[in-house]
């Protein structure tokens, strides 16, 4: 869950079309992992979250799948809006009910 | 209701000053968080409270004490910071069940800038 160096990557997607998301996570123990959406000035906001049973989970209009093998989750939006803009972590419940974020990606909506 | 409240949203002190973040959640829950970002990273654990009682600090420098007087309210007492400490500083909370892991949610920060 360390950031790796001052630039995020970017996600630039045309409004309308879908996103996908991309995180690999670093613990293979962990068993519930959370997306967050952080807006410029704002805290993070819960987006959706899975637990290690699933592979896939849906919501309104978001997707999280889940790959153990590979240690890697994805988010995916569709019908991407400009609201959508905005930074996206993914996140893993460690030991204590620790929070270890990912480096996070900006996600870039063109209208 | 899924609300985080933080105060002040903004900080400015210098580096001799005294000060307090404030930090009120009204949803029930029992486990309490501080987080630090800095721009362009991802939120960092600080502290972590579990009814009311200190359960994890993750080597944080004694120049930051944090305090939870109940189980709605959470403080952290700022003294003698340093510019590099100058950050967003995140409140979250969860419910605590046992043995379940659990969603955080987060408050909208309190920007502070220390010179």
């Amino acid at each position: 869950g360390e950031s790796v160096g001052l630039h995020l990557p970017t996600l630039s997607v045309q409004e309308g079309d879908n996103s996908i998301i991309n995180c690999a996570y670093s613990n293979s123990a962990s068993d519930y992992f959370i997306w967050y959406k952080q807006e410029s000035g704002k805290g993070p906001q819960f987006i959706i979250d899975i637990r290690s049973n699933m592979d896939k989970r849906q919501g309104q209009r978001v997707t999280v799948l889940l790959n153990k093998t590979v240690k890697h989750l994805s988010l995916q939006i569709a019908a991407t809006q400009p609201g959508d803009s905005a930074v996206y972590f993914c996140a893993e419940i460690q030991y204590g009910n620790k929070l270890v974020f990912g480096a996070g990606t900006i996600l870039r909506v063109k209208s | 209701d899924t609300e985080v409240t933080q105060t002040p949203k903004h900080l400015v002190m210098g580096m001799t000053n005294k000060k307090s973040l404030k930090c009120e959640q009204h949803m029930g829950h029992r486990a309490m968080y501080w987080y630090k970002q800095k721009a362009k990273k991802p939120p960092e654990l600080m502290f972590v409270y579990s009814y009311e009682k200190l359960s994890i600090n993750e080597s944080v420098p004694s120049r930051f004490s944090p305090e939870c007087p109940n189980s709605s309210l959470l403080n952290l007492h700022l003294h003698a910071l340093q510019p590099e400490d100058s950050a967003l500083y995140l409140c979250a909370s969860s419910q605590r069940l046992a043995g379940v892991q659990e969603t955080q949610y987060f408050g909208p920060g309190t920007r502070l800038l220390v010179l």
